[in-house]
């Protein structure tokens, strides 16, 4: 069955250090995305990308990057992890442009930064 | 201020209860509104969108839309032990694919 997953589940990590999470989907979908969900402010948007080579900034980027070389991936990373950035992060991909495709959602990666 | 608001609840009825779950919003050009269910460590899932005002209803789930009062509601009947979870409204205009979340209300259906 095609999926999205997410690696990995859990992370600890020191402050300063570099941290890559892993988003893989199986279903050819163009258009993926990372969201941060924290106590209070629901969903936030990091990145986002419509294709291959195309990423582009949500609502809070900054401290975050991604790159998107093929279909099935979109990893994004923390150049250097702060204790803000602790959180519970989705990843989440739909099929096309349309405001009303689904968008499918990953199980989550919780990363803590000491 | 933030763009949707949503009470956090918990929100704790008994199973067979009407629940009333509901969101407010500031932004006049969201024209899209979905709702998305979260289970305890899952990432959130699609329950059902609507456009615009009016109602949409899919089982025993109900949406309503008022723009006139950037008022946004879900309705579940019949309230069942498994619908305990955190229920979050998602809004968007018409460009784009990108979503607003509110922060979600936590629902806990007794037996």
């Amino acid at each position: 069955d095609a999926e999205i997953t997410q690696s990995p589940r859990h992370k600890i990590t020191e402050t300063g250090r570099q941290v890559t999470l892993a988003c893989h989907q199986t279903w050819n979908h163009n258009n993926m995305f990372w969201y941060r969900q924290d106590l209070g402010h629901g969903l936030r948007l990091i990145h986002y990308s419509y294709g291959v080579q195309d990423t582009n900034k949500g609502e809070v980027s900054d401290g975050y990057s991604v790159s998107r070389s093929n279909t099935e991936d979109l990893p994004l990373t923390l150049e250097s992890a702060a204790s803000s950035q602790t959180s519970v992060y989705f990843c989440a991909s739909s099929p096309q442009g349309r405001i009303t495709d689904t968008q499918y959602f990953g199980p989550g990666t919780r990363l803590t930064v000491l | 201020q933030k763009e949707v608001e949503q009470d956090p609840g918990p929100l704790s009825v008994p199973e067979g209860a009407i629940v009333s779950l509901n969101c407010t919003y500031s932004n006049s050009a969201f024209q899209y509104f979905m709702w998305y269910r979260q289970y305890s460590r899952k990432g959130p899932e699609l329950l059902m969108y609507t456009y615009s005002s009016g109602n949409k209803e899919d089982g025993r789930f109900t949406a309503q839309v008022d723009k006139s009062s950037k008022y946004i509601s879900l309705f579940i009947r019949d309230s069942q032990p498994s619908d305990s979870a955190t229920y979050l409204c998602a809004m968007t205009n018409n460009a784009g694919n990108m979503l607003t979340f509110g922060g979600g209300t936590r629902l806990m259906v007794k037996p």
